[in-house]
């Protein structure tokens, strides 16, 4: 089936250093999200992106992250400057259309931040 | 606030037995229930889903049912065999769908 590619699969990075996070989403899809995941807690929504634009970000979204896809590449996280509490893993993925369209997540990435 | 409450977080049952996973919300915006399942090391994949018109979804050996008035829905997983063995997610999202609500897992596994 169609498949959301997450690089890197790991990432160990330095607390106040930057980071970002790459997704290739399914090739005809319009919707992409990133989801965070600490550990033993639910998934939980950080920002959606369509059309080269944030639609919603939670709470989480805090400042230092952003959000883009220059010219239908990879879609990337970028959290400046990284905090213990980013560490986490996050899901990146992608659905053709909202609505109840069935949403492909990738492997995740695993975030520690030491 | 955790919109969506699910549980037990971890079921154990024998092979040929029904699992059942509960899970239950609070906004009653929601209107779109899927239920995703997570093998180790792969991504979380769509596994079944229901919307609030239906109150009984069956896709082979799985089932969700519904119910509205005390916003709770489950799964069952009849038949269990060992390659069910995963962790399964419900979530939630309204009618705009353009973020799904999940629930903390329940770490299913069955023994043969």
């Amino acid at each position: 089936g169609p498949k959301v590619l997450q690089i890197p699969s790991h990432q160990i990075i330095d607390m106040g250093q930057m980071v970002t996070l790459n997704c290739d989403p399914v090739s005809n899809h319009l919707y992409f999200y990133w989801y965070k995941q600490i550990l033993g807690q639910q998934m939980e929504f950080l920002v959606n992106f369509y059309n080269g634009k944030v639609m919603e970000k939670s709470k989480l979204f805090k400042d230092q992250f952003s959000v883009e896809r220059p010219d239908g590449s990879y879609f990337t996280l970028k959290i400046q400057p990284t905090a213990l509490e980013d560490s986490a893993v996050y899901f990146c993925a992608s659905s053709p259309r909202t609505g109840g369209a069935e949403v492909f997540f990738g492997k995740g990435t695993r975030l520690t931040v030491v | 606030q955790q919109q969506v409450r699910q549980s037990p977080q971890s079921l154990t049952v024998w092979e040929g037995e029904t699992a059942i996973l509960n899970c239950s919300y609070e906004d009653s915006t929601f209107d779109y229930f899927p239920w995703y399942h997570q093998f180790p090391g792969e991504s979380p994949a769509l596994l079944i889903a229901i919307r609030p018109v239906s109150n009984k979804k069956e896709d082979g050996r799985f089932t969700i049912f519904f119910n509205k008035r005390e916003k709770k829905f489950s799964l069952h997983i009849a038949d269990s065999q060992p390659g069910d063995s995963a962790t399964y997610f419900c979530a939630a999202s309204d009618s705009a769908g353009n973020k799904l609500t999940f629930g903390i897992g329940t770490r299913v596994l069955v023994r043969p």
